[in-house]
C-alpha cells in the first residue's frame, strides 16, 4: 500500500497568519493518464470530512481561495494563506492513484 | 441537493452480522463508482471497500477482505456494505462516499459484547 506521510502532525496557528501542511507519499502518485490523484480533506469535529483540493492544485467548489494545493511526483503542500478559526480541525491529504486509496496520519490545526 | 445517507449502524456482539445500507439522491447513482470508508473512534479514515458502477468489480482491503461484501442496487439507488465475522477492531464510523467528493454523515458500528 502506498505510505501517506504528513508534517506537522500539530499545527498551532495564530489568527490571521499562514500555514502549511507537507505530505509526502511513497511511491509516486502520477496515474497512466498523467493525472496525480492526490486530495485534500478537511475534517471538523463530530462531522464527516469534507474534500478541498483535488488532483494536486484544484479547489472544490465554495473552498475559500485563501487554500491552495500544490507539488507533483511524491511531494504536496496545502497552504492557508490566512487561518480563520473556522479552519480547525484535522488536514488529510488521500491519494487516489493506487488501490487502495491512503489516507495520511491527519494533521491537527488549532488556534494559538 | 445530491447527497448519500447511512444506515444500519448499531452494536453487535463479535462474530456477529451487520448490513448497512447508503441510499443516494440527487445524482446519477449507477454513473458512479461507491466507496465505504471507515474511522475508528480518534482514529484516522480507512478505506474499505469499493464498487464499480454495475457491480461486477469489486475490491477490499486486506483488513476486511473474505469477511465483508460489498453490493449495489441502481433501481433503488442504494449501496450495501455486508459485514459478517465482525471484530472489536471494526468498531468505528463507516462512510459511504461517490467516488472520493460527496460523502455522508456515517453510521456507527460498534463491535462489544
Amino acid at each position: 500500500d502506498v505510505v501517506m506521510t504528513q508534517s506537522p502532525l500539530s499545527l498551532p496557528v495564530t489568527l490571521g497568519q499562514p500555514a502549511s501542511i507537507s505530505c509526502r507519499s511513497s511511491q509516486s502518485l502520477v496515474y497512466s493518464d498523467g493525472n496525480t490523484f492526490l486530495n485534500w480533506f478537511h475534517q471538523r469535529p463530530g462531522q464527516s470530512p469534507r474534500r478541498l483540493i483535488y488532483t494536486v492544485s484544484n479547489r472544490d467548489s465554495g473552498v475559500p481561495d485563501r487554500f491552495s494545493g500544490s507539488g507533483s511526483g511524491t511531494d504536496f503542500t496545502l497552504k492557508i494563506s490566512r487561518v480563520e478559526a473556522e479552519d480547525v480541525g484535522v488536514y488529510y491529504c488521500m491519494q487516489g492513484t493506487h488501490w487502495p486509496f491512503t489516507f495520511g496520519q491527519g494533521t491537527r490545526l488549532e488556534i494559538k | 441537493e445530491m447527497q448519500v445517507v447511512e444506515s444500519g449502524g448499531g452494536l453487535v456482539q463479535p462474530g456477529g452480522s451487520l448490513r448497512l445500507s447508503c441510499a443516494a439522491s440527487g445524482f446519477s447513482f449507477s454513473d458512479f463508482w461507491m466507496y465505504w470508508v471507515r474511522q475508528a473512534p480518534g482514529k484516522g479514515l480507512v478505506w474499505v471497500s469499493r464498487i464499480n458502477t454495475d457491480g461486477t468489480t469489486t475490491s477490499y482491503a486486506d483488513s476486511v477482505k473474505g469477511r465483508f461484501t460489498i453490493s449495489r442496487d441502481n433501481a433503488k439507488n442504494t449501496l450495501y456494505l455486508q459485514m459478517n465475522s465482525l471484530r472489536a477492531d471494526d468498531t468505528a464510523v463507516y462512510y459511504c462516499t461517490r467516488g472520493v467528493d460527496l460523502w455522508g454523515r456515517g453510521t456507527l458500528v460498534t463491535v462489544s459484547s
